[in-house]
């Protein structure tokens, strides 16, 4: 099965900062890699597919880029409601794994 | 506007069984494939399940395979998840999503299952 690591884990920060979160496979992906943005009590949404296309009616401040095994996402000019968990989920090959999820809260 | 809704969900003790639904509607069903994804308390999203549009093919996580089945019904906008031989760690909020091929486009609010004596 392919693995996702994600780093950091936890990141703090504020408003208007420019925050990356990485996401590495265990094997070669390709491009099939999404990103979700999820919050509590709500549904995750889907930010980013084949590791750079923008999901409509998403913000542009978010973008993705990355292939193979090395992703990254990175998000400018964190906004208020940007504050959540982040994933990465590889759909090259079933099991179609999510990575542990990497928290953005408040500095 | 494309909408997933879960329901089935609730208490059952370790061993039991439960059906989870997932009704669908503001878009052609049949044209997609289905996702079953949970969240444990305190932990992460776990990719379960997958089912193809007309059923021919399904992938399952390792953790429930052989446990867990996926359905659909196409005729009723349905999709389903048979959970059998339920334990502690299979107490999650569990989710319908809707697949693009690429990632999970759209997600139902989730359906809270509780295996607890």
């Amino acid at each position: 099965d392919i693995q996702l690591t994600q780093s950091p884990s936890f990141l703090s920060a504020s408003v208007g900062d420019t925050v990356t979160i990485t996401c590495r496979a265990s094997q070669d992906i390709s491009h099939y890699l999404a990103w979700y943005q999820h919050k509590p009590r709500t549904a995750p949404k889907l930010l980013i597919y084949v590791a750079s296309t923008l999901q409509s009616g998403v913000p542009s401040r978010f973008s993705g880029s990355g292939s193979g095994t090395d992703f990254t996402l990175t998000i400018r000019s964190l906004q208020p409601e940007d504050f959540a968990t982040y994933y990465c989920q590889q759909v090259n090959t079933s099991p179609f794994t999510f990575g542990p999820g990497t928290k953005v809260d408040f500095k | 506007e494309v909408q997933l809704m879960e329901s089935g969900g609730g208490l059952v003790q370790p061993g039991g069984s439960l059906r989870l639904s997932c009704a669908a509607s503001g878009f052609t069903f049949s044209s997609y494939g289905m996702n079953w994804v949970r969240q444990a308390p305190g932990k992460g999203l776990e990719w379960l399940s997958y089912i193809s549009l007309a059923s021919t093919t399904m992938y399952y996580a390792e953790s429930v395979k052989g446990r867990f089945t996926i359905s659909r019904d196409n005729a009723k906008n349905s999709l389903f998840l048979q959970l059998d031989s339920l334990t502690a760690e299979d107490t999650a909020v569990y989710y319908c999503a809707r697949d693009i091929d690429f990632g999970l486009d759209s997600w139902g609010q989730g359906s809270l299952v509780t295996v607890s004596s």
